[in-house]
């Protein structure tokens, strides 16, 4: 059982709002990502991080930003939220490179974000 | 670059039919090819992986082949189940161990 949760589930907010999504994973997992998932499915890697301190954009352009001072905990900010931005945000998980492990991505619940 | 291309949806289906979800993958190397599974209301889940050309991963009745010849990964059932709706994502993952995920098909099984 995965044990990487994410908060809120749902958020309904106003435009030019200020808003984090909290990821957190209980697992020591090294490896974190943040992905954006449109309505008709497709992921779309937004951040990713190799460990405390290091965080990298993915291939999707986004105006969110992540940090990682903890390695359990990985939030993701938009400082002024736009409807753009109203979408499905999935949090993961895994081991550091050098084995077939280190594919296997553990994935929080979601946060669906509607930006009014 | 690595891409992954399957078969769009959505797949609608009677309970205990035969299901195939189609996957072909390009690739340099040798990469690992994994089926991921999301529920409704929920973050994706490993379903199945094979590591090298020929493997089989299986799980939960499903089963899908490493066919490195036809650079496919197709994935199969024998009997679907209502509980089995969910949306199926077929993925590689390559040397710099980032993921690759298809666009993802949408199953429908009806009682």
């Amino acid at each position: 059982e995965a044990d990487i949760y994410q908060t809120p589930r749902y958020l309904v907010i106003g435009t030019g709002k200020k808003i984090t999504l909290e990821c957190s994973q209980t697992m020591g997992h090294d490896k974190m990502y943040w992905y954006q998932q449109d309505p008709g499915m497709e992921l779309h890697l937004i951040h990713y991080s190799y460990g405390v301190n290091s965080t990298e954009k993915g291939d999707l352009s986004s105006e969110s930003t992540v940090s990682r001072i903890r390695t359990e905990h990985f939030p993701l900010t938009l400082e002024s939220a736009r409807p753009s931005h109203t979408s499905q945000y999935l949090c993961a998980s895994s081991v550091l490179g050098g084995t077939v492990m280190a594919y296997e991505q553990y994935f929080g619940p979601g946060t669906r974000l509607t930006v009014t | 670059g690595d891409s992954v291309t399957q078969m769009e949806g959505p797949v609608t289906l009677s309970e205990e039919a035969f299901l195939t979800i189609n996957c072909t993958y390009t690739a340099t190397g040798y990469p690992s090819l994994f089926w991921y599974v999301q529920y409704p209301g929920e973050g994706l889940q490993l379903l199945l992986k094979a590591t090298k050309a020929d493997d089989k991963g299986s799980n939960k009745g499903f089963e899908a082949t490493y066919r490195k010849e036809t650079t496919s990964f197709h994935l199969e059932k024998g009997s679907v189940q209502v509980s089995d709706s969910a949306v199926y994502f077929c993925a590689l993952a390559n040397r710099d161990d980032k993921i690759i995920f298809g666009k993802g098909t949408r199953l429908h099984i009806l009682p």
